[in-house]
């Protein structure tokens, strides 16, 4: 596609649920980045993929959250009994290698958790 | 730790006012920096980034941005500020012996008085 895509762009799930948030990047693109904004925060970093390369998940929060990025190209961010201060927006980003560094963000997914 | 710093939380300026907001990072090498606009609804987009060489670079908007290694800083400047201005502002890096993880200040909410 011409930008990153993520699904769905909001998502409302009840405290306890699993939800999985999807993100197409750029096609070609090697690297791709999750992130989490919370109202008025700035963006946490949570895990990053560099082609085959094993992935950067320093920053997920707990062990409820993982990612997986299938054949080089789609994310899946899970994460499990989703607590309300889960909710936040989910932003995915690709670049197209390791040192041209320049990241293109999706719109978002909107996650509340009730 | 390496970080990325942006001091300034909120700023309110004038239309046509001068901007300047201020970002200072971490790091014992010099990084790639990049700055990122969010407007309300949008997702984020590159404004500018410096990766090497003059170290006064031009982005999108009208904006530029000085590296200063002595100051560990990248601030973004604009000569006069329009309307449409009003948005957030991230500075980010990729921190080269990071595994080229791009990490981001927590943001300047920019607010433009008519």
């Amino acid at each position: 596609g011409a930008g990153v895509s993520q699904s769905p762009s909001n998502k409302v799930t009840e405290k306890g649920k699993d939800v999985e948030l999807r993100c197409d990047p750029i096609s070609g693109h090697t690297a791709l980045y999750w992130y989490r904004q919370s109202l008025g925060q700035g963006l946490e970093f949570l895990i990053y993929f560099q082609g085959n390369s094993a992935p950067d998940k320093s920053g997920l929060p707990s062990d409820r959250f993982s990612a997986e990025r299938t054949g080089g190209s789609v994310s899946t961010l899970t994460i499990q009994r989703t607590q309300q201060e889960d909710s936040a927006v989910y932003l995915c980003a690709s670049s197209p290698g390791s040192l041209s560094t320049e990241a293109f963000f999706g719109q978002g997914t909107r996650l509340t958790v009730v | 730790a390496q970080s990325v710093t942006q001091p300034d939380i909120h700023i309110t300026v004038s239309e046509g006012a001068s901007l300047e907001l201020r970002c200072n990072y971490s790091y014992g090498a010099t990084p790639y920096l990049f700055w990122y606009v969010q407007s309300p609804g949008q997702g984020l987009q590159l404004l500018l980034k410096y990766f090497s060489g003059d170290t006064l670079v031009q982005g999108i908007k009208g904006f530029e941005a000085e590296f200063k290694r002595s100051q560990s800083s990248f601030n973004l400047r604009k000569p006069s500020v329009h309307w449409s201005d009003a948005a957030e502002y991230f500075c980010a890096v990729v921190l080269t012996g990071g595994g080229n993880k791009l990490t981001f200040g927590t943001g300047t909410q920019l607010k433009v008085e008519l």
